[in-house]
């Protein structure tokens, strides 16, 4: 158990519709990261929150939106969602947001229909 | 472009035997971290070791090693002793200066008994 929690573990919907992620990082860290991982475009970087401040920004769509709130969980909005959206979604955490080890949730696995 | 290939889609390894996943990577910052991450069948993402790119020793942590070569830009995985709780998915990736961690293709490693 890495400390991170993810929440839904899975969701299912359908297109055109809008879902949010839900993440909270470990104790003590400052700095989380969204993922996705798809069969064909394999583990991408999405974006990165430190201390309620984006800090890094990946392939991330425009439909997707992210933010870190006060208490550092974090929420990713997918929005107008598309079947090829269907992937699993990985939050991750570290201490400062630095090149450091990151921790990953266990993920939520998203399936649009 | 900042790129990790690993070039072993499948691997096979007797138990109790050693083995290496090859990963190489492209960057031209000089200062950026490397790393490998284990996704088992149920997957979640976990954390197996760091190397970070002025570190002189090569890093281990248990029966992990990093095999890191930094003029050719390579860093494999070294497992000893397999297990066949070993068996899963390893990604290799890279985080630069730009804080967007880059993952390869992953390799499946399969320990046979």
């Amino acid at each position: 158990d890495s400390g991170v929690t993810q929440t839904p573990k899975h969701l299912i919907t359908a297109t055109g519709q809008r879902v949010t992620l839900r993440c909270s990082p470990r104790s003590g860290d400052l700095s989380v990261y969204w993922y996705q991982q798809s069969l064909d475009q394999g583990l991408q970087f999405l974006i990165q929150y430190y201390n309620g401040e984006e800090r890094a920004k990946g392939n991330i769509l425009e439909r997707f939106s992210a933010q870190q709130f006060p208490d550092l969980h974090s929420e990713l909005n997918l929005s107008s969602l598309e079947l090829g959206d269907s992937a699993l979604y990985f939050c991750a955490s570290s201490v400062s947001g630095a090149r450091e080890t990151q921790y990953f949730g266990p993920g939520t696995r998203l399936l649009v229909l | 472009a900042q790129k990790i290939t690993q070039t072993q889609p499948g691997m096979f390894v007797q138990e109790k035997e050693a083995v290496t996943l090859d990963c190489t990577y492209d960057t031209s910052d000089p200062s950026y971290g490397l790393f490998w991450y284990k996704q088992p069948s149920s997957g979640e993402m976990i954390f197996l070791i760091y190397q970070g790119s002025y570190d002189q020793q090569n890093a281990t942590e248990g029966r992990y090693s990093l095999n890191f070569q930094k003029a050719r830009k390579s860093a494999n995985l070294v497992i000893s002793a397999s297990q066949l709780g070993d068996s899963a998915m390893y990604f290799c990736a890279m985080i630069p200066r730009t804080n967007d961690m880059r993952f390869g293709a992953g390799t499946r490693l399969t320990v046979k008994p």
